[in-house]
């Protein structure tokens, strides 16, 4: 049971540049979410899924997009890559009901913007 | 917005003593959950313990324990006979009933010395 991956684990990106970051679930979640770690800042919401087809803006949403055609996958965007998004970006996901609300984490995706 | 504040950036503590880290949260909510996450050097966010709000009794898994005062609104986490393996970062979480906006602290790095 593979839980959450994310791929890639690493990028480096030039400004400007454009990419994707695709997360996978196998626990057939309904909801999934995109964070950012940041030194000394934690970790905070970009954009999240409560279902397929459905996205909301989270705390940070400014430069990214995300989309959810399938349940199982959670992609996020970034159109035109800056500096600023240099982070660690968490995808994590759990079950919709009662009990819920434990997040199951990937591993990160480490990403730098020259 | 709901905010979790850290107020220890770093803590350390002696193997096999008992530590205490510290967390408060600001909301107007009465129903809600509250998190203690780990995240050692492999970057991955562990779960250590969750606290419903409306449960008066404090929340125990093993050696890890909580502290919480709801009308404090604190939520505190002691790591009793403090082993090598503790070392990481901690940050604590906030979520409403029915919400899927999670809220993190800053965290807290704890170093556990031989």
């Amino acid at each position: 049971n593979a839980g959450v991956t994310q791929t890639p684990k690493f990028r480096v990106l030039k400004t400007g540049q454009s990419m994707t970051l695709l997360c996978a679930q196998d626990m057939n979640h309904e909801y999934m979410y995109w964070y950012r770690q940041d030194p000394g800042m934690g970790l905070r919401l970009i954009h999240y899924s409560v279902g397929e087809g459905t996205t909301a803006k989270g705390e940070v949403p400014d430069g990214y997009n995300v989309s959810r055609l399938k349940k199982q996958n959670f992609l996020l965007g970034l159109e035109s890559a800056a500096p600023s998004q240099t982070s660690v970006y968490f995808c994590a996901s759990t079950r919709q009901g009662s009990g819920a609300n434990v997040l199951t984490f990937g591993a990160g995706s480490r990403l730098t913007v020259l | 917005a709901q905010t979790v504040t850290q107020s220890q950036p770093e803590m350390s503590v002696q193997e096999a003593e008992t530590v205490t880290l510290s967390c408060t949260y600001d909301t107007s909510e009465s129903n809600y959950y509250l998190f203690w996450y780990k995240q050692p050097p492999s970057r991955q966010m562990i779960l250590v313990i969750r606290q419903e709000a409306y449960k008066q009794q404090n929340a125990t898994e093993n050696r890890f324990s909580v502290n919480f005062q709801k009308a404090a609104k604190s939520f505190s986490l002691k790591i009793s006979d403090s082993q090598l393996g503790d070392t990481a970062m901690y940050f604590c979480a906030f979520m409403k009933h029915n919400n899927n906006d999670m809220r993190f602290g800053a965290g807290t790095r704890l170093t556990v010395k031989p």
